[in-house]
């Protein structure tokens, strides 16, 4: 499968507190993009990290991208109760133009 | 232009229906994705346009499921004798090929079928 896999599945933090998550891939790639999901919603885009940038930022997000280990991290730093929701990541391999998206993370954030 | 567009947003069928679903695309993107999503999963890929040509079909779920998208701008998912087992959210996104190709999504059609 070219999917990504998101780790850990679920997680639950408190308000204010930070929140990191792992992505894992199996196959060269373009790019990697991080999306965030509201219960029954569609798709909000994040973040797109290149496969020549190791780190990038935007707000309260921080994306990282390893290719050696062929693996992204997304820290959402000073967590809010907005912020509950699914994340996945969606990889862009570099044998087409199609992306594929893992399973996802379930966060929580308490109030 | 707000973003991409889906319709309609909710659809319930009977079982053996056709059912077709449109997406307009934003407007200055050439890409055109359609993906699958069930509960608890992750978006699953199905096809792919870049300006009118269908790049990659081979991820449609049977032969009953078919995209079309004509003129290079909306596109339609047509799913034929619809069974219990193709509820789910479709869900429609578009990029770019020029600079940054983040793809946007729509939010989505949801089908049941009873």
């Amino acid at each position: 499968s070219q999917q990504g896999e998101e780790d850990p599945q679920a997680l639950s933090i408190q308000e204010g507190e930070n929140a990191t998550m792992n992505c894992s891939y199996k196959t060269s790639i373009n790019n990697l993009q991080w999306y965030r999901q509201n219960s029954g919603r569609g798709l909000v885009h994040l973040i797109l990290i290149r496969s020549n940038e190791r780190e990038k930022h935007s707000g309260r997000l921080r994306v990282t991208l390893d290719t050696s280990k062929k693996s992204s991290s997304l820290l959402i730093t000073a967590s809010r109760a907005a912020d509950t929701a699914s994340y996945f990541c969606a990889t862009d391999p570099n044998t087409g133009n199609q992306f594929y998206f893992g399973t996802g993370t379930s966060l929580t954030v308490i109030p | 232009d707000t973003g991409v567009s889906q319709d309609p947003r909710h659809k319930i069928t009977k079982r053996g229906q056709n059912v077709t679903f449109r997406c307009d695309p934003i407007s200055e993107h050439n890409r055109l994705y359609w993906y699958r999503q069930t509960l608890g999963q992750g978006p699953e890929f199905l096809t792919y346009f870049q300006n009118e040509a269908q790049l990659e079909k081979s991820r449609l779920l049977s032969d009953r499921f078919s995209a079309e998208r004509p003129k290079g701008s909306f596109s339609t998912l047509e799913i034929q004798r619809t069974e219990q087992g193709d509820s789910a959210m479709y869900l429609c996104a578009s990029s770019s090929t020029t600079g940054d190709t983040e793809a946007f999504f729509g939010q989505g059609t949801r089908l049941t079928v009873v």
